[in-house]
This record gives structure tokens, C-alpha cells and sequence, in this order.
């Protein structure tokens, strides 16, 4: 079965400080690489995509590293806030009778203390 | 309304009820999707449609059945649920040929 591995299962770090969160998937036709972001209450919701053409992305305080020969893709938050605690989702997505269908990790839940 | 809106947001049922959760997307997507996420685990996929069509069927079982009358709108049936169902039902919707899924808010379902 397709899988995705995320880690670590939580994090907690101090405002300003850097989170990263790793991920790791084994079939390489995934071609699509989404994180998601979900407050308690909400649905998860995009945060940050990236292809595997592409070796890094940046959104704002967000940034993804990819690494293809390792099939391994990163988030780093950048000057974390509080407002930045939530649960961290990667996915790798394959494309299926025309929709992408992603693979989800586990998920990481994020604290960070003011 | 914007987005993907879930109703209702909770739902307590025995296991011999019948209920059905709705989705409606207002995004103008052709694709959707529903997801069960369970405490611990990852987000478990149970059906796609795409144009309509259901293209994935993750080995759900039949208890669960869905339906998708037209591209802005999908429910999940539901029919003799067990305990074990319990769990927050995510629907999300995309443009086919994009891996970007707008989800809603979620049904919190409770089992007794």
C-alpha cells in the first residue's frame, strides 16, 4: 500500500523558532507534494505545494524542501508565531481517472509558545 | 456562501439508524472527494468522483454509500453503523488535473 511517513508526531518550540517537519514516500510516480495546515474545529486547509521538478519552494514564512533521490520533502516555518499552532499534514498525490488523489502522513501537531 | 460547507456539523446515531451527511462546494470544481480522520490516524480516503463519476472506491464498506447528483454537490449515506465509524467525515472538492483539495469543515459523528 502507498504510504506516507511523517515526523515527528508532535514539536513544540518557542516563538520565533524554526519547526521542520519531515515526510518521506516511497512510489515514485507521486508527482504532487501538498502540506496542509488544520486548526482544531476546521478542515484541513492548503498551505504550501510543491512538484518534483523543483527542489524548493517558498510562501511567505513557509518553505518546502524537496529532495527526489531521497523521496524525502520537508516544511520549515520560518519566525513561528502562536498563531502558527495546528497540525501539520504532508501528502504525495498520483493522479487517478484524472483527479489527484493524495496519500496523507500522520500528521504533526504543532505548539508554539510565545 | 464560499467554499465547501458540511452539514450538519454534528450527528449522534445508533447503529441501526439511517442518516446522511451533505456536502455543497460553491468553487466551481468538477472533483469531489470524502475522507474519514480518526484520532492517530492518517486521513483515510473512501470515495472520489470526478465529473460525477466515482473513480475511487477505497474498499469502504458497504454500509457507507455515496452519491453525487451533480458537480456541487455530494452525500454519504449511512446505514447500520458500528462504533468503530465514529470519526470526523471531511468532504473536499478540486479542479481535475490539480492535486489542490478545498476541504470543509467536517461532520463529527458519534456512534452509540
Amino acid at each position: 500500500q502507498q504510504q506516507v511517513k511523517q515526523s515527528p508526531q508532535s514539536l513544540i518550540v518557542q516563538k520565533g523558532g524554526i519547526p521542520i517537519i519531515n515526510c518521506a514516500y516511497e512510489n515514485t510516480a507521486f508527482d504532487y507534494f501538498p502540506w496542509y495546515q488544520q486548526f482544531p474545529g476546521k478542515g484541513p486547509a492548503l498551505l504550501i505545494a510543491i512538484r518534483p521538478d523543483v527542489s524548493e519552494k517558498k510562501e511567505g514564512r513557509f518553505t518546502i524542501s524537496f529532495n527526489k533521490s531521497a523521496k524525502q520533502f520537508s516544511l520549515h516555518i520560518m519566525d513561528s508565531q502562536p498563531g502558527d499552532s495546528a497540525t501539520y499534514f504532508c501528502a504525495a498525490s498520483i493522479k487517478t481517472g484524472g483527479s489527484y488523489i493524495p496519500t496523507f502522513g500522520r500528521g504533526t501537531s504543532l505548539i508554539v509558545h510565545p | 456562501e464560499t467554499g465547501v460547507t458540511q452539514t450538519p456539523r454534528h450527528l449522534v446515531m445508533g447503529m441501526t439508524n439511517k442518516k446522511s451527511l451533505k456536502c455543497e462546494q460553491h468553487l466551481g470544481h468538477n472533483a469531489m472527494y470524502w475522507y474519514k480522520q480518526s484520532a492517530k490516524k492518517p486521513l483515510e480516503l473512501m470515495f472520489v468522483y470526478s465529473l460525477e463519476e466515482r473513480v475511487e472506491n477505497n474498499s469502504v464498506p458497504s454500509r457507507f454509500s455515496p452519491e453525487c447528483p451533480n458537480s456541487s454537490h455530494l452525500f454519504l449515506h449511512l446505514h447500520t453503523l458500528q462504533p468503530e465509524d465514529s470519526a470526523l467525515y471531511l468532504c473536499a472538492s478540486s479542479h481535475i488535473g490539480t492535486g489542490a483539495l478545498h476541504f470543509g469543515d467536517g461532520t463529527r459523528l458519534s456512534i452509540l
